[in-house]
Formats: structure tokens, C-alpha cells, sequence
């Protein structure tokens, strides 16, 4: 594609639901990475695939919170049992090989509201 | 490798005066050192970056310096101009599989 594609833009759910995020980033880039961005503040790495590498899960901040990249390519991001501190953007990111020193392409976010 | 300390938080200058933001890492292995640009409600954009082996890289009004002595690298902003306004952030690309963003700075151009 022409670049990162994300969805949903937005998803509004109920505290203690489940939510997906996808992540289809661009094509033949073998790093994808998941950063969360709460309002006004940084981004904070969640976690990062490298081709068929194990992938570096060290941001996640509860295991409430899991991702899949299947086939080397579209990513899931998945949030159990939703809580409100849960909302925020979560942002993706593609780079051509991940090995540093790269340009990371961004995805336009997935808005997340937890009521 | 994982800290990366960016200053100030915000900063407000006048249209045409010069703007700087500072990063500090820790690792001593980084080798690339970019800055991203991040308008209200945009996603992160790549502006400009530099590697070890050079000081300063200049792009119209935007250059990066940077000190590996002192493991600082600084954003310049000259003329600034209000499509400038946005929260910039640096990156420690000091390991690969995990690139750590600054907290960010959010820029303001006073008319």
C-alpha cells in the first residue's frame, strides 16, 4: 500500500470489553512497531516485530494487552477486559528492515475510548 | 541504551527568532539520531536525522548538531514560521528493537 494503514480511526468501547487493532503496514517492510500516545503526552513503545523473530514485548504494560503479526505482515494489537487508563492512540509504525538507523513510517492512530 | 531525556517540554518563540531543543542519550553505541515532527492530530513524521559520523546536517531552516563527547543532540529551528508549531521528538535508536521516543516538546509560534 501507500502507506500505513490503521483501523479502526476510532473505537469507542465499554470498560472490561475486548478490542482489536489493526495494522497493515507497508509492503516488504519486515519491522513493525506499536507505540501508545495518551493525550498530550510521548509515545511509549508497547512492541516491536522483526521478520520471523521473536517479538520484543518488553513495553507492554500488562499482559491484558497481546499482539500477533501473522504472515510477516498485518499486525493485531489486542486489549483484554478494557479499563479506562486503557485510552489513548495507539500509533503503528513500519521500517524496511529494522535494523536501526531507519526511517519509521507512522500509521494515522486508532483513537481508543474506554467509558 | 533506553534513556533518552529531551528539553524543554514546551517552548513559545516569536515568528522569525530561532528555536533549539536538546535530547541527551545514555548509550555511548548510538549511532542515529533523528527528529520527528508531529502536528495536532497528525501522525509522526521524520524531518531530518543524522549519524555518528558527521556534527551537523542542515535542511533549508532545520538543522541537527550533534556532540557524541557529551551525548547531546540539538534541533534547530531558524526563522520559524506558524506551519512550524507542532510537538517535535527525538529517538534513541541505541537498540534496534526498541526505539525509545523522547517525552517531546511542544513548540508554539507567537504571531
Amino acid at each position: 500500500g501507500a502507506g500505513v494503514s490503521q483501523s479502526p480511526s476510532n473505537k469507542v468501547t465499554e470498560k472490561g470489553k475486548d478490542v482489536e487493532l489493526r495494522c497493515d503496514p507497508i509492503s516488504g517492510h519486515t519491522a513493525l512497531y506499536w507505540y501508545r500516545q495518551s493525550l498530550g503526552q510521548g509515545l511509549e513503545f508497547l512492541i516491536y516485530f522483526q521478520g520471523n523473530s521473536a517479538p520484543d514485548k518488553s513495553g507492554l504494560p500488562s499482559d491484558r494487552f497481546s499482539a500477533e503479526r501473522t504472515g510477516g505482515s498485518v499486525s493485531t494489537l489486542t486489549i483484554q477486559r478494557t479499563q479506562q487508563e486503557d485510552s489513548a492512540v495507539y500509533l503503528c509504525a513500519s521500517s524496511q528492515t529494522g535494523t536501526g538507523r531507519e526511517k519509521l513510517f507512522f500509521g494515522s492512530g486508532t483513537q481508543l475510548s474506554v467509558l | 541504551g533506553e534513556n533518552v531525556e529531551q528539553h524543554p517540554s514546551t517552548l513559545s518563540v516569536q515568528e522569525g527568532d530561532s528555536a533549539v531543543i536538546k535530547c541527551t542519550y545514555s548509550d555511548s553505541a548510538s549511532n542515529y539520531f533523528p527528529w520527528y515532527k508531529q502536528e495536532l492530530g497528525k501522525r509522526p513524521q521524520l524531518i531530518i536525522d543524522i549519524r555518528s559520523n558527521v556534527g551537523e546536517k542542515k535542511d533549508q531552516r532545520i538543522a541537527v548538531t550533534l556532540n557524541k563527547t557529551a551525548k547531546h543532540f540539538s534541533l534547530h529551528i531558524t526563522e520559524t514560521q506558524p506551519e512550524d508549531s507542532a510537538v517535535y521528538f527525538c529517538a534513541d535508536y541505541s537498540s534496534a528493537s526498541k526505539i525509545i521516543f523522547g517525552s517531546g516538546t511542544r513548540l508554539s509560534i507567537r504571531p
